[in-house]
């Protein structure tokens, strides 16, 4: 079984912190992915990278980054915590032998900004 | 740019019903790829059923199945003899084949015991 997993399942944090969301996958996947979920609204691209040390901007990169030293780990970056990040995030993998959007999601971090 | 429309923000039905989820999308293109994914209560987002534009034939997944309308641009999802485990969220989501999934805002079904 594809595993993916999340740092934390729960992050409470103040604004103006740098804020760090780790995600790990043991399948050897190429393609790592970061999504916000905001109840009305889905999940919304952050993220995205095909590749070590490669990275491409999602719908809403905006006050976000990213980091992908080492092919199984992806890291999201809240360089500035502000409280309308307040939001579950969601990391998720693909195999490029897969169906483009077949995607391996993790348990998800709801972090909260105060 | 391609939106992913679901109309019903809530379902429910009894155990061991018939449900059908409604999804309709935007694009001009012909190529593209449809997926419904489900996330069950404080579990993680799994694929349920994908569909590529390109085959005519309906997917089916076991009690799973879609009725794709390509001229409507419609996608719904069935969910056949219903049990209590299916009681999640769904999402309809697209992608023309590049890494950009879109998806739509969700149906909370719950499956009444």
């Amino acid at each position: 079984d594809v595993k993916v997993t999340q740092s934390s399942r729960y992050l409470v944090k103040r604004t103006g912190e740098k804020v760090f969301l780790e995600c790990v996958q043991d399948m050897d996947h190429e393609n790592m992915f970061w999504y916000r979920q905001d109840p009305g609204l889905g999940l919304r691209l952050i993220y995205f990278s095909y590749d070590v040390k490669m990275k491409e901007k999602g719908d809403i990169p905006e006050g976000y980054s990213v980091s992908r030293e080492k092919k199984e780990r992806f890291s999201l970056i809240l360089e500035s915590a502000s409280t309308n990040q307040t939001s579950m995030y969601l990391c998720a993998s693909r195999p490029v032998k897969a169906l483009p959007g077949e995607q391996y999601f993790g348990p998800g971090t709801r972090l909260t900004v105060t | 740019a391609q939106t992913v429309t679901q109309s019903q923000p809530e379902m429910s039905v009894q155990e061991a019903e018939t449900v059908t989820l409604s999804c309709t999308y935007d694009t001009s293109e012909n190529n593209y790829y449809l997926f419904w994914y489900k996330q069950p209560p404080s579990r993680q987002m799994i694929l349920v059923i994908r569909q590529e534009a390109y085959k005519q034939q309906n997917a089916t997944e076991n009690r799973f199945s879609v009725n794709f309308q390509k001229a409507a641009k419609s996608f719904s999802l069935k969910i056949s003899d219903s049990q209590l485990g299916d009681t999640a969220m769904y999402f309809c989501a697209f992608t023309f084949g590049n890494e950009k999934l879109t998806f739509g805002t969700g149906t909370r079904l719950t499956i009444i015991p």
